[in-house]
C-alpha cells in the first residue's frame, strides 16, 4: 500500500515569508495528490491538488509541484498571512477508492 | 455550495455499545468514504463505497465496522461493540469522480 511521508511536522514563519511543505510517496501507481488545510476542530478542506500528468499548479498564493521520478511533491505558500495558520496534510491517491495521508504539518504564521 | 453533512456532531457511548454515525453526501456524488482521525494524528482511510458496495477497505476496517447506504441520501458507519481506542473524529467524504474528496464536519466519538 501507499506510504506518504511529510516534512516538517511543524513550521513557523514570519508573516509575509514563504512556507514550503514536502511530501514523498511510495507507490508509483499513485496519480493524484491533493493538499488539505485543517483548522483547529474543523474538517479538512481541499486547497489545491495536482494530477500526475502535471508538474506544477498554482492558485494565487498557493502552488504545488510534483516530481514523479523522485516521487515527491511540495506545497508552497507565498506571502503568508495569519489566516494561513493551520495543519496542512498532503495525500496521495493510489486508486479511485483510497486516499493516504501524510502526518501533517502545523504551520504558524507570526504577525 | 453543497456540503457533506454528518450527524451527530458528538457521540458519547459506553465501551461495548454499538454506534451508528450518519452522513449525507453531496447528492450527485458517486463515491463515498469514511475516514477517522485520532486526536492530534493524521487522517486515516477506513473504507470507500461505490456502486452500492464496498470498493476498498483498510486494515482498520475489521468485522467490528460496517457501512450501509440505506436509502438514496444517507451513508452510515456502524461500529459494533465499541472499544476505548475507537475514540476519534470520524469524517465522511464524497466525490463525483473518485479524486477530490469533500469532507463533512465530522462526528467526534468518545468511548468511555
Amino acid at each position: 500500500g501507499e506510504n506518504v511521508e511529510q516534512h516538517p511536522s511543524t513550521l513557523s514563519v514570519q508573516e509575509g515569508d514563504s512556507a514550503v511543505i514536502k511530501c514523498t510517496y511510495s507507490d508509483s501507481a499513485s496519480n493524484y495528490f491533493p493538499w488539505y488545510k485543517q483548522e483547529l476542530g474543523k474538517r479538512p478542506q481541499l486547497i489545491i491538488d495536482i494530477r500526475s500528468n502535471v508538474g506544477e499548479k498554482k492558485d494565487q498564493r498557493i502552488a504545488v509541484t510534483l516530481n514523479k521520478t523522485a516521487k515527491h511533491f511540495s506545497l508552497h505558500i507565498t506571502e503568508t498571512q495569519p489566516e494561513d495558520s493551520a495543519v496542512y496534510f498532503c495525500a496521495a491517491r493510489e486508486s479511485d477508492y483510497k486516499l493516504s495521508f501524510g502526518a501533517g504539518t502545523t504551520v504558524t504564521v507570526r504577525a | 455550495e453543497p456540503e457533506v453533512t454528518q450527524t451527530p456532531s458528538h457521540q458519547v457511548t459506553q465501551m461495548g455499545q454499538e454506534v451508528i454515525l450518519r452522513c449525507v453526501p453531496i447528492s450527485n456524488h458517486l463515491y463515498f468514504y469514511w475516514y477517522r482521525q485520532i486526536l492530534g494524528q493524521k487522517v486515516e482511510f477506513l473504507v470507500s463505497f461505490y456502486n452500492n458496495e464496498i470498493s476498498e477497505k483498510s486494515e482498520i476496517f475489521d468485522d467490528q465496522f460496517s457501512v450501509e447506504r440505506p436509502d438514496g441520501s444517507n451513508f452510515t458507519l456502524k461500529i459494533r461493540s465499541t472499544k476505548l481506542e475507537d475514540s476519534a473524529m470520524y469524517f465522511c467524504a464524497s466525490s463525483s469522480s473518485g479524486r477530490e474528496g469533500l469532507f463533512g464536519p465530522g462526528t467526534r466519538l468518545t468511548v468511555l
